[in-house]
């Protein structure tokens, strides 16, 4: 079946310019993550999604990172003013969302956002 | 948090067997997971252990775990070129929220 999407793939935008991000889980997935990985560096964890209760908003790293779900399918990331910091590959991944059992998590193939 | 570490850099030659390390100071995690992460390409899972074994294999991959020294390998026997990548260890925390370690980039020389 189709797997985690994303897009755009890539994305070049100016300094103090908005984005978004989209993210498109595997279906049925209540579970859904952003992370950022910037170049040369591990895995950053950013916010996370777990059906309807409220985000786990706890690894975005200033106040002008945001994220919404509708539902438990598409995500939006929005970075407000970018900054050139920001440049970095944002991932999304989805999982069913069990806390029982091994719930693997499915990554999407990234956004790569440049910031100029 | 979860501190998870890896070495960087691991540079084998092929044919060879491959080892990759990584180390963690929370051992709650029930699950502990290996990504493989191609040049261009997004996160693969490539394996994971339960925290109740030892050890798991998987054809070429060999898992070993150590909770007592809170520490987690993979080994890839007879490494290929394609093998080249980089492997991330990652743990689940509470919430289900992963932590990944840096990553560990494999080289291997024809």
């Amino acid at each position: 079946g189709a797997g985690v999407s994303q897009s755009p793939s890539n994305k070049v935008t100016e300094k103090g310019k908005d984005v978004e991000l989209r993210c498109d889980p595997i279906s049925g997935h209540t579970a859904l993550y952003w992370y950022r990985q910037r170049l040369g560096q591990g895995l950053e964890f950013l916010i996370y999604f777990q059906g309807n209760s409220a985000p786990d908003k706890s690894g975005l790293p200033s106040d002008r990172f945001s994220a919404e779900r509708t539902g438990e399918s598409v995500s939006t990331l929005t970075i407000q003013r970018t900054q050139q910091e920001d440049s970095a590959v944002y991932l999304c991944a989805s999982s069913l969302g069990s806390l029982a059992e091994e719930d693997t998590q499915y990554f999407g193939p990234g956004t790569r956002l440049t910031v100029l | 948090g979860e501190d998870v570490e890896q070495s960087l850099f691991l540079s084998v030659r092929e044919g060879d067997s491959s080892v990759i390390n990584c180390t963690y100071t929370d051992s709650s995690s029930t699950y502990l997971y290996w990504y493989k992460q191609e040049p261009g390409a997004g996160l693969q899972l490539l394996t994971y252990i339960f925290s109740n074994m030892d050890m798991k294999q998987d054809q070429r991959l060999t898992v070993l775990l150590n909770k007592k020294d809170k520490h987690l390998s993979l080994r890839i026997a007879d490494t290929q070129t394609g093998d080249s990548a980089i492997y991330f260890c990652a743990l689940i925390g509470n919430f289900n929220k992963f932590y990944f370690g840096s990553g560990t980039k494999l080289n291997v020389k024809p």
